[in-house]
């Protein structure tokens, strides 16, 4: 399976605790998406990358949140001192910008992980 | 700021029966339109876009249009299927050069045999 893959796909911890998610994105693909989705609601943007470089972070994304994207393939989310507010689905996505005047490029989603903080 | 806003669920519907899903929108500039569907038990994927006004986006059955005069971009399909039931996300990305995704909350088809 060459899609999207997200790990692990579910996470309970304890609220004080750290985490930390992996994304593994479509192999070619230069853009990387972090999404986060609550309970009833759509998924809202989080932060994304160009290759390594992070480009645009989302106010929802606090300073306990951290993500990374070292070697332009995979990414982690850090979540530090998890609260309960932060139990949701996150998502990642990817796309392949081939050149900046073909838009909007299509996003790939995995499956998500869910967090559950206690 | 930019803004989706989806016809409230749940929807069921008999099999074979017409199917529309509202989809307004506000933004800034001249934004992309999406669906996306969410299958039981899988990630968002495409079903369909349209990147400008009166452009027709189609798939699988599904169209949508894109009404700039009206800030919509209703789902529509003429016989649906019980393969057809999942969650439908109506999303935009707001203009050239920025592909962030905005979504709606999603409506959930239900379609009965």
């Amino acid at each position: 399976d060459t899609g999207v893959s997200q790990n692990p796909r579910h996470k309970i911890t304890k609220r004080g605790q750290n985490v930390t998610f992996r994304c593994d994105p479509i192999s070619e693909h230069n853009r990387l998406y972090w999404y986060r989705q609550t309970l009833g609601q759509g998924p809202e943007f989080l932060t994304y990358f160009q290759n390594e470089a992070q480009l645009e972070k989302s106010r929802l994304l606090s300073d306990r949140f951290s993500a990374e994207r070292p070697k332009g393939s995979f990414s982690t989310l850090e979540i530090q001192r998890t609260e309960q507010g932060d139990s949701a689905m996150y998502l990642c996505a990817s796309s392949f910008q081939l050149n900046s005047q073909i838009w909007p490029n299509e996003q790939f989603f995995g499956p998500g992980t869910r967090l559950t903080v206690l | 700021g930019n803004s989706v806003t989806q016809m409230e669920g749940p929807v069921t519907l008999s099999e074979e029966a017409f199917l529309t899903i509202n989809c307004t929108y506000t933004a800034t500039g001249y934004p992309s339109l999406f669906w996306y569907v969410q299958y039981p038990g899988e990630g968002l994927q495409l079903l369909l876009k349209a990147t400008k006004a009166d452009d027709k986006g189609s798939n699988k059955g599904f169209e949508a249009t894109y009404r700039k005069e009206t800030t919509s971009f209703h789902l529509e399909k003429g016989s649906v299927q019980v393969s057809d039931s999942a969650v439908y996300f109506c999303a935009l990305t707001p203009y050239f050069g920025n592909e962030k995704l905005t979504f709606g909350t999603g409506t959930r088809l239900t379609i009965i045999p």
